[in-house]
């Protein structure tokens, strides 16, 4: 069973430019998270999807940046015009239900750097 | 709402030393805890979590975490260091009657182990 998988691993933009993230959760799982880290503060939570619905968006900004979880393929987390603030990775993460104890399982991130 | 802070950004402990990254949360309801660690260009493994059943919660790779509710803290140990344990560590938590909520993380303590 494969992991969580995030493409492409490293991406480069710049300024203006749209970035396309993706994600492909684990087999079974219908909830995906995404975050953003960057150094010295952590991961910040940004949406929440479950297939074809967000579900919580509070951490997304309210312009630019935009996220689906279709009902065929992957998630997309989606930032148009990047600026060089853009710059972080990103995590995704996937569980098989919405239960407060579930584990996340987490890909391994793609970092974008905007030039 | 719910929260953690990570007191230490960084901790360094010798090899074969106790480790102790600390965790104090905050939640309006019942949480779950989790610590999760991550290792240099990886995505988050989950380490331990707890959910309301035993207060002492025993993980991967020898490390456990007691939750201590007059305290609100939940306290990662490890009596012993590996050099292996060098990584970057996350507390988290969900509030534990919210199914189809986001996992909080803290800011993370890196923690450094020197022969």
């Amino acid at each position: 069973n494969a992991g969580v998988m995030q493409n492409p691993r490293h991406l480069v933009r710049r300024r203006g430019q749209e970035a396309r993230l993706r994600c492909s959760p684990m087999k079974g799982h219908s909830h995906v998270y995404w975050y953003r880290q960057l150094p010295e503060e952590g991961l910040k939570f940004m949406v929440y999807l479950q297939k074809e619905n967000i579900i919580d968006e509070s951490g997304m900004p309210k312009e630019r940046f935009s996220a689906e979880f279709p009902k065929e393929g992957p998630s997309i987390l989606r930032i148009q015009q990047v600026v060089r603030g853009d710059s972080a990775a990103y995590f995704c993460a996937s569980s098989p239900s919405a239960a407060p104890g579930e584990k996340l399982f987490f890909g391994s991130g793609t970092q974008l750097s905007v030039l | 709402a719910q929260s953690v802070t990570q007191l230490g950004s960084h901790v360094s402990v010798s090899e074969g030393a106790l480790v102790l990254l600390r965790c104090n949360y905050s939640s309006s309801v019942p949480p779950y805890l989790f610590w999760y660690v991550q290792y240099p260009n990886q995505g988050l493994q989950l380490l331990l979590k707890y959910t309301s059943a035993a207060t002492l919660v025993k993980g991967i790779n020898g490390f456990e975490a007691e939750f201590k509710k007059s305290e609100t803290s939940f306290h990662l140990t490890k009596p012993s260091a590996h050099m292996s344990d060098a990584a970057e560590y996350f507390c988290a938590v969900r509030g534990g009657n919210q199914a189809g909520t986001a996992l909080i993380f803290g800011k993370g303590t890196t923690l450094s182990v020197s022969s």
